[in-house]
């Protein structure tokens, strides 16, 4: 596809499981990101991949949080033990040269 | 402080008109600056970059930068009701290409008919 593809488009869980978000960036990206977005906070950075590895996770904000991307293409964003603070869109971006391209996001529901 | 801010809004405009879109930001070794528009349940769309003093034209839109001012703004021109959405202000705070984006907590258009 021509963009940011990000499944499952909705995912509603109850607190306490984990879940998988998936991004699948544009073919040749190199960069990939992770941001949240929820009401009143606004968009935020999570974590940054640079090929498979991860230069600046500072974002993520719980170490129930975990990001993994492989074969320079697919990440994964995973939460364990979901809380009902957890709930938001969650947005992955990818890049070659600067402008980043946002994806159609995950959004989110912890009952 | 935050690190990225943008002003309030929300801001309303007849059709037409200029809309003037501000924002400031604190980290004086920011080197790049974006602009999203983001309709209501959908994601940001970029919009217009700029990483140079002064100003940058594309269509109906129009970035200036002024980094002493640590100031960037977005204008639109002719206004559409189509311009309505939410624009984001968005810095990269390592200063080089790749970085993270720090984005303001939004700026709410309505251009009316």
């Amino acid at each position: 596809g021509a963009g940011v593809s990000q499944s499952p488009s909705n995912k509603v869980t109850e607190k306490g499981k984990d879940v998988e978000l998936r991004c699948d960036p544009i073919s040749g990206h190199t960069a990939l990101y992770w941001y949240r977005q929820s009401l009143g906070q606004g968009l935020e950075f999570l974590i940054y991949f640079q090929g498979n590895s991860a230069p600046d996770k500072s974002g993520l904000p719980s170490d129930r949080f975990s990001a993994e991307r492989t074969g320079g293409s697919v990440s994964t964003l995973t939460i364990q033990r979901t809380q009902q603070e957890d709930s938001a869109v969650y947005l992955c971006a990818s890049s070659a040269a600067g402008s980043q391209h946002f994806g159609d996001g995950t959004r989110l529901s912890i009952l | 402080q935050k690190e990225v801010e943008q002003n309030s809004g929300p801001l309303s405009v007849p059709e037409g008109a200029i809309a003037s879109l501000n924002c400031t930001y604190s980290d004086r070794v920011s080197q790049s600056f974006f602009w999203y528009r983001q309709y209501s349940g959908k994601s940001p769309e970029l919009i217009m970059s700029i990483y140079s003093n002064g100003d940058k034209e594309d269509g109906r839109f129009t970035a200036q930068l002024n980094k002493a001012s640590q100031y960037v703004s977005l204008l639109i021109r002719d206004s559409q009701p189509s311009d309505s959405a939410t624009y984001l202000c968005a810095v990269n705070a390592g200063g080089t290409s790749y970085g993270k984006l720090t984005f303001g907590q939004g700026t709410i258009l309505t251009v009316h008919p």
